[in-house]
């Protein structure tokens, strides 16, 4: 099944510590990005990448940090700099620039204790 | 900015009702717009896209319009059922690189 998959889907972590979250896409896309979902409120984009080994910050990329090193994989780093890290973190795809059409994974929860 | 808004916030309605949710946005150079779903605690599922040089697109029971020019998208559900329960978002492209932007949704419960 093509799909963009996210791990870990739930993801603790105490203060001061940095974590890394999963997206691999099976879909051949070229373009992949990371949104950050809070309650009652819209997506907010973090970064996005066009291209393997090129990667754009989006609205709110301070306290992230992300690598493009093969065409599946996208990980981020949500580092200690990230003042408010607790969310919901999804990870999408699209064929490429200008082709339309998002494809969502499910999700990973970040809680920080 | 763009600025993308859904109104209502949270709809209730009774199971066999069309009902109608709506999407403004306030820059109208947009390149398409994007009606998702969301379950509790999911990832967002792809409803309809439409190009902006579309005005409509239909999918089963759901049929989305786009008026560029007043910056506004409905989404149209026909003979609503409680599986239809979920919080809906629009999302608008203005850009060539797929930087959409999201509004924060409108809660829908079809009670049965």
């Amino acid at each position: 099944d093509g799909g963009i998959t996210q791990s870990p889907k739930y993801l603790f972590r105490k203060e001061g510590q940095n974590v890394t979250l999963s997206c691999e896409q099976n879909l051949n896309h070229d373009a992949m990005y990371w949104y950050r979902q809070d309650p009652g409120q819209g997506l907010r984009l973090i970064y996005y990448s066009q291209i393997v080994n090129d990667f754009q910050k989006g609205d709110i990329a301070e306290g992230y940090s992300v690598s493009r090193e093969k065409k599946e994989s996208f990980p981020l780093t949500v580092t200690s700099a990230q003042k408010n890290p607790t969310a919901f973190y999804l990870c999408a795809s699209a064929l490429g620039p200008g082709t339309g059409e998002l494809f969502f994974g499910e999700g990973s929860r970040l809680t920080v204790l | 900015k763009q600025e993308v808004t859904q109104i209502p916030a949270a709809l209730s309605v009774p199971e066999g009702e069309n009902l109608v949710l709506n999407c403004s946005f306030t820059d109208s150079a947009i390149y398409n717009l994007q009606w998702f779903r969301q379950d509790p605690g999911k990832g967002l599922t792809s409803l309809l896209l439409i190009q902006s040089s579309q005005r409509e697109q239909t999918s089963g029971r759901l049929n989305a319009s786009l008026d560029k020019s007043s910056g506004r998208s409905t989404l149209y559900i026909a003979a609503s059922q409680p599986g239809d329960s979920a919080t809906y978002l629009c999302a608008v492209s203005k850009l060539v690189n797929n930087d959409m932007r999201f509004g924060a949704g409108t809660r829908l419960t079809v009670k049965p």
